[in-house]
């Protein structure tokens, strides 16, 4: 089973870049999405299956997956992105959604 | 476009059953592959998983809740429902509902999920006597 673990926090200074990882032994070999939520507003998908951004998200934000780790990448940092961030999967071993435990993402 | 709505009581008494409705539109139910599922949120708190239920009524639940949890559909009324018994404070929170579709892999469905979206703006329960 799927336990994803998200640092709780992150700050990044406007216009540099804010790493945010999802950890789970062998997360590469699935198949991993990010939210983003914002205060009083539902999540919104940024990144779906590891790499691929809906239209409408900025492409100063990117992700990755691989080995024991997945990544939302956001450059150029704006006051806007401050928000939680969730990584999710489906873990196929127990038929379930998972969502990692969310990380704040603080624009100094 | 697809847009979800959930309703339901603000406001439920320990051990009392919740009943929350998700009425949806832009999309349907008889659909290969479409799905709903439900996700709450304790305030200030992470997200948590609850149930999905797809086009060929397949139903999964999280497994700590399963005992507790019931999803149905009325695809003639474009409706997912989510029952909760035996309420506790503890599951204060905002329910959401959100469309998730199967993976489709070379046009065959899988028994996988993908991601969530759009989501409803989602209803705020409280339990409290």
């Amino acid at each position: 089973s799927y336990v994803l673990t998200q640092p709780p926090s992150v700050s990044v200074a406007p216009g540099k870049t804010a790493t945010i990882t999802c950890g789970e032994n062998d997360i590469g070999s699935t198949n991993v999405h990010w939210y983003q939520q914002k205060p009083g507003q539902a999540p919104v998908v940024v990144m779906y299956n590891d790499d691929d951004r809906p239209s409408g998200i900025p492409d100063r934000f990117s992700a990755s997956n691989s080995g024991n780790t997945a990544t939302l990448t956001i450059f150029r940092v704006e006051a806007g992105d401050e928000a939680d961030y969730y990584c999710q999967v489906w873990d196929s071993g127990r038929d379930q959604v998972v969502f990692g435990g969310g990380t704040k993402l603080t624009v100094l | 476009q697809v847009t979800l709505r959930e309703s339901g009581p603000a406001l439920v008494k320990p051990t009392q059953t919740l009943t929350l409705t998700c009425t949806f539109s832009g999309f349907s139910l008889n659909t290969r592959g479409m799905g709903v599922s439900w996700v709450r949120q304790p305030p200030g708190k992470a997200l948590e998983w609850l149930a999905v239920i797809d086009w060929d009524d397949d139903k999964h639940y999280s497994r700590p809740l399963k005992t507790r949890l019931t999803i149905s559909k009325d695809t003639s009324k474009n409706q997912v429902v989510l029952t909760m018994t035996d309420m506790d404070p503890v599951d204060t929170a905002t329910y959401y509902c959100a469309r998730i579709q199967n993976s489709i892999i070379r046009g065959v469905v899988m028994g996988s999920y993908n991601w969530l979206e759009p989501w409803g703006q989602g209803t705020l329960v409280t339990v409290s006597s």
